[in-house]
């Protein structure tokens, strides 16, 4: 059963800070792997979607990366800021479910002035 | 601004009252999905429609009716709902259920509380 761990749960850094966010999974057979961004009470907003054959994403100041052979996916972000302040979830579909999208826990990310 | 787009933002109802939640998209996404969040909780799939018809219900219960009237209109049906179904409803939408080379699209979701 594919199961998705996003660690760790909090994170907070000073403004300015180049900051990575790691998510793992357990079955490498998947199709792809999307970020969100969701903000407190609001719904989630795509970041990134990676296809299981890239190897990466980028958006701005975002790059995620994705890596099947060892279940690892991270989100990298540049000069963070206090408006990246936010919860941040990976999902994945598994090529062995029905396609339904899995959810990791989420990271909740506070960037401090 | 998100492109999917869900009425009404709050709702508080009792647990006799009958209400109903909109999701309305312009993608032209033939695929629309309903996902209930608890808070601090990832999204957890309730109901997914292709092509307007059902495709899966994730055994939710039956005072959780969806309907589809149409490919851009998604209704989630309310009754008799208990405290414990208060949450963050979620609608979602891509181009096609199960293209995996598309994003799946959330609107900002509509506050439930059951008192």
């Amino acid at each position: 059963k594919q199961e998705v761990t996003q660690i760790p749960a909090a994170l907070s850094v000073p403004e300015g800070e180049n900051l990575v966010l790691n998510c793992s999974f357990t079955d490498s057979a998947i199709y792809n792997l999307q970020w969100f961004r969701q903000d407190p009470g609001k719904g989630l907003t795509s970041l990134l979607l990676i296809q299981s054959s890239q190897r990466e994403q980028t958006s701005g100041r975002l790059n995620a990366s994705l890596d099947k052979s060892s279940g690892r996916s991270t989100l990298y972000i540049a000069a963070s800021q206090p408006g990246d302040s936010a919860t941040y979830l990976c999902a994945l579909y598994g090529s062995g479910n029905t396609g339904k999208l899995i959810f990791g826990q989420g990271t909740t990310l506070q960037v401090k002035p | 601004d998100t492109e999917v787009t869900q009425t009404p933002k709050h709702l508080v109802m009792g647990m006799t009252n009958k209400k109903s939640l909109k999701c309305e998209q312009h993608m032209g996404h033939r695929a629309m999905y309903w996902y209930k969040q608890k808070a601090k909780k990832p999204p957890e799939l309730m109901f997914v429609y292709s092509y307007e018809k059902l495709s899966i219900n994730e055994s939710v219960p039956s005072r959780f009716s969806p309907e589809c009237p149409n490919s851009s209109l998604l209704n989630l049906h309310l009754h008799a709902l208990q405290p414990e179904d208060s949450a963050l409803y979620l609608c979602a939408s891509r181009v096609r259920d199960k293209d995996f080379r598309s994003p799946l699209h959330f609107g900002n979701g509509t506050r439930l509380t059951v008192t």
